[in-house]
């Protein structure tokens, strides 16, 4: 595997399930992140982890919960969801989280539908 | 704060039409500028950056020079394909932040 990975591609819960999402980079970087990616909607940074340390946490509602264990793997734990929270969650990954040089690489999403 | 303005769309050409996207910053420093192409159910992918004034970065027939002046870095191609129809997103990268993106603009390439 090369890049960043997620999974599942696509999830359906209800709105009383817990489940995650799975992200995993292969690039050797230290920055990872989470963004929210809603129809008709700016694109959304959710949180940033910079060497296993959340260093970003943008007003996120507590119904989603990251962990991650280590520099290559990103968690999102999902609680309790709204349907309003359906959307395209994006994992990104980058040499160090704030940089001017700060290319980012992104996987391909999961698309998340809440019943 | 900074933060980074384009054009709204959907912008929709015809297949080997000129294609201009404007993209305009506000930013403290000197940002890095980049454009980020996201193809229909995909995430976001590099297309070209510029790290300095006056920098033009080129990918696939695209580019977009680094305006210090006009705070600017607007994408251009000389001749659109259908294979172009995507969501083209502006950023910028300081010191400071993570990226700070643009809202994106849809580009529709009709044959």
């Amino acid at each position: 595997e090369t890049g960043v990975t997620q999974t599942p591609r696509h999830l359906v819960m209800g709105m009383t399930n817990k489940k995650s999402l799975k992200c995993e980079q292969h690039l050797g970087h230290n920055a990872m992140y989470w963004y929210k990616q809603s129809a008709k909607k700016p694109l959304e940074l959710m949180f940033v982890y910079s060497l296993e340390e959340r260093v970003e946490n943008n007003s996120v509602p507590s119904r989603f919960s990251p962990e991650c264990p280590n520099s290559s793997h990103l968690f999102l734990h999902l609680h309790t969801l709204q349907p309003e929270d359906s959307a395209l969650y994006l994992c990104a990954s980058s040499q160090r989280a704030a940089s001017s040089y700060n290319e980012q690489f992104f996987g391909p999403g999961t698309r998340l539908t809440v019943l | 704060g900074d933060s980074v303005t384009q054009m709204e769309g959907p912008v929709t050409l015809s297949e080997e039409a000129f294609l201009t996207i404007n993209c305009t910053y506000t930013a403290t420093g000197y940002p890095s500028l980049f454009w980020y192409v996201q193809y229909p159910g995909e995430g976001l992918q590099l297309l070209l950056k510029a790290t300095k004034a006056d920098d033009k970065g080129s990918n696939k027939g695209f580019e977009a020079t680094y305006r210090k002046e006009t705070t600017s870095f607007h994408l251009e191609k000389g001749s659109v394909q259908v294979s172009d129809s995507a969501v083209y997103f502006c950023a910028l990268s300081t010191g400071n932040t993570p990226l700070v993106f643009g809202k994106g603009t849809r580009l529709s390439v009709i044959a």
